[in-house]
């Protein structure tokens, strides 16, 4: 596809249970992101690929998230024992070469409930 | 963890007024971006800045980048309802990736 693509666009889960996201970047792109967006706030850092390799993994808040890329084009961001306050809108994005004054495209979203 | 700062929240104005957004924070960045947001969507990028006291336009916007590279600001001249959206300020830090700012939500009314 031309752009960033999500899968799925809506996830409904109950507390506890484990939840994939999936992130298809725009093919050629090095570097991917992830972010979380609560409702009319900014989105928030998860963590940042260069290749396969997490650049930057500070963001993710615990250790019940976890990022892989083994490929360096997929990437799968996964959440364990899933609470409430895990709910929002995951964000990726991806970028040709990762640097500063690059542009990221982002796709629409997966948005996650946790019951 | 860099913290951006914006102001206002949130911004009702009627169509043709002009308006600024302010991005603000304690850290230095080496470039900012603005993005804006759509229900549903991602954010898009509209501008990125990269040398201090750099002024950008694009059409009506107006964007400048702090001497200091700490703060940027947006301005709309004669703003419109298609500029409603959700706007987003976000620095790049030492590691190449992005945070965001905590947005400004306009509402351009006609």
């Amino acid at each position: 596809g031309a752009g960033v693509s999500q899968t799925p666009s809506n996830k409904v889960t109950e507390k506890g249970k484990y939840v994939e996201l999936r992130c298809d970047p725009i093919s050629g792109h090095t570097a991917l992101y992830w972010y979380r967006q609560s409702l009319g706030q900014g989105p928030e850092f998860l963590i940042y690929f260069q290749g396969t390799g997490a650049a930057d993994d500070s963001g993710l808040p615990n250790d019940r998230f976890f990022a892989v890329r083994p490929e360096g084009s997929v990437s799968t961001l996964k959440i364990q024992r899933t609470e409430r306050g895990d709910s929002a809108v995951y964000l990726c994005a991806s970028s040709l070469d990762g640097l500063y004054t690059g542009e990221l495209f982002f796709g629409e979203g997966s948005r996650l409930t946790v019951l | 963890t860099q913290l951006l700062e914006q102001s206002p929240q949130f911004l009702s104005i009627q169509e043709g007024e002009n308006l600024t957004v302010y991005c603000n924070s304690s850290s230095v960045f080496s470039s900012l971006q603005w993005y804006r947001q759509e229900p549903g969507e991602g954010p898009v990028l509209l501008v990125t800045v990269v040398t201090g006291g750099e002024v950008k336009k694009l059409k009506r916007l107006t964007f400048q980048f702090g001497d200091a590279r700490k703060d940027s600001s947006l301005h709309i001249t004669a703003a419109q309802p298609g500029d409603t959206g959700l706007y987003l300020c976000a620095g790049a830090g030492g590691a190449n990736n992005l945070f965001f700012g905590t947005g400004t939500r306009l509402t351009v009314i006609p």
